[in-house]
């Protein structure tokens, strides 16, 4: 099945600074990429998504790019704030198998001001 | 047009003992999930729903079943709880024909002693 790798772990960063966390997944048939944004006590929120027809997405400050042939993606928030600090999540999945998400094990952004 | 709900949002439990929590949502979608959440590893499918009456086991079934009797409810049963579910609990919900994000619940956060 399906299996992805989040890194960092944890990531601190100045004010104004940009963060990148990647991820890698195993299976080649996945084809919907989706960014969690989830902070303490509350639920997890899409904050971008993207399909492997396209290789890169912006809204905003946050990016994320996908690179097929490697098997990884990215998300980059850029011009950081102290509002961005909270554990995001990356996940994988097979719309046409049900849509399970396989999320990685999360990343806790801190943004120092 | 209230989401994604859940029921309880705590409890505390013996081992042993069984319960039930619901998870509601009035988006008419079609696919319903329950995740789990444990510090440091992401969520992992517990059971997912792809239409009213059907269900199918995800990553981490043991120890649990579900229903999906109505399009708007996914129940998830715990029969015989151990400490090893202690966890937080996350219901999601998507519609395969408007877009492929799914919608958490708020979570149930279960302790069993």
């Amino acid at each position: 099945g399906e299996n992805v790798e989040q890194h960092p772990s944890t990531l601190s960063v100045q004010e104004g600074d940009s963060a990148v966390i990647k991820c890698t997944y195993s299976d080649s048939a996945s084809n919907y990429f989706p960014w969690y944004k989830q902070e303490l006590g509350k639920r997890p929120q899409l904050i971008i998504d993207i399909r492997s027809n396209v290789g890169e997405k912006k809204d905003q400050r946050i990016a994320v790019t996908l690179n097929k042939t490697a098997k990884h993606f990215s998300l980059h928030i850029t011009e950081t704030q102290p509002e961005d600090s909270a554990v995001y999540f990356c996940a994988a999945s097979r719309p046409s198998r049900g849509n399970k998400l396989v999320f990685g094990a999360g990343t806790i952004l801190r943004v120092k001001s | 047009n209230a989401g994604v709900t859940q029921t309880p949002k705590f409890r505390v439990l013996k081992t042993g003992q069984s319960m039930t929590l619901l998870c509601a949502q009035d988006m008419n979608h079609e696919y319903m999930y329950w995740y789990r959440q444990d510090p440091g590893m992401g969520l992992r499918l517990i059971h997912y729903s792809v239409g009213e009456g059907t269900t199918a086991k995800g990553e981490v079934p043991d120890g649990y079943n579900v229903s999906r009797l109505k399009k708007q409810n996914f129940l998830l049963g715990l029969e015989s709880a151990a400490p090893s579910q202690t966890s937080v609990y996350f219901c999601a919900s998507s519609h395969p024909a408007d877009s492929y994000e799914q919608y958490f619940g708020p979570g149930t956060r279960l302790t069993v002693t």
